[in-house]
């Protein structure tokens, strides 16, 4: 086991083009985050899942944002039409509740560095 | 929105003093926590408190937690070098839509000079 992971580090992408980022959590793992996180600024958050099932949305996901964990595995975060706003770290995280309740801590991966030229 | 608002947002200080960090909330919560991030790299976790404990130790690590005032501190005692990052709290909204995520604050930059 080691630890959160994403793919890429890194993604420089012209405005308009659609980009797909890749996170496979801690393999025990029940819950997976995506959180965005601009300089200077703390993560915000975007969506979590809890196995396979997306319990919640941020606003902040658009409808060109779409998010999936199929099988409860790994996950992809995928941003169609992209925007010079959408430049940030994307960050994913995961954890394990046993309780179906409560946050507990979160695992982080290094996070996907996204510039939209 | 951030639920969690740090004080200060900069703390430069020398290596062996202590460094304390507040977080003042809005809502009631299930946990608060506490993470730190090097420059262009992931969060890791610090320490949990629950909303029903005061205070809780790690190592050189301190946090308190006064639920009746919304606010949460984080002490490092004698800092290291190593100890230079931003230090965030996160808050575990209790109640609503909204169990089961942290959000997060605006974070404290904490540079500790050799």
């Amino acid at each position: 086991d080691t630890g959160v992971s994403q793919d890429p580090r890194h993604k420089i992408t012209k405005r308009g083009q659609n980009v797909t980022f890749r996170c496979d959590p801690i393999s025990e793992h029940n819950r997976l985050y995506w959180y965005r996180q601009t300089l200077g600024q703390g993560p915000e958050f975007l969506t979590y899942f809890q196995n396979e099932a997306q319990l919640e949305k941020s606003r902040l996901l658009s409808d060109r944002f779409s998010a999936e964990r199929p099988k409860g595995s790994f996950s992809t975060l995928e941003i169609q039409r992209t925007e010079q706003g959408d430049s940030a770290m994307y960050l994913c995280a995961s954890s394990f509740s046993s309780t179906g309740t409560g946050a507990e801590k979160l695992f982080f991966g290094s996070g996907t560095q996204l510039s939209v030229l | 929105s951030q639920q969690g608002e740090e004080d200060p947002q900069a703390l430069s200080i020398q290596e062996g003093e202590n460094a304390t960090m507040n977080c003042s909330y809005k809502t009631s919560i299930n946990n608060l926590q506490w993470y730190r991030q090097n420059s262009g790299r992931g969060l890791v976790h610090l320490i949990l408190i629950r909303s029903n404990e005061r205070e809780k130790h790690s190592g050189r690590l301190r946090v308190t937690l006064d639920t009746s005032k919304k606010s949460s501190s984080l002490l490092i005692t004698a800092s290291r070098a190593a100890d230079t990052a931003s230090y965030f709290c996160a808050t575990d909204v209790a109640g609503g839509t909204s169990y089961g995520k942290l959000t997060f604050g605006q974070g404290t930059i904490l540079t500790v000079h050799p």
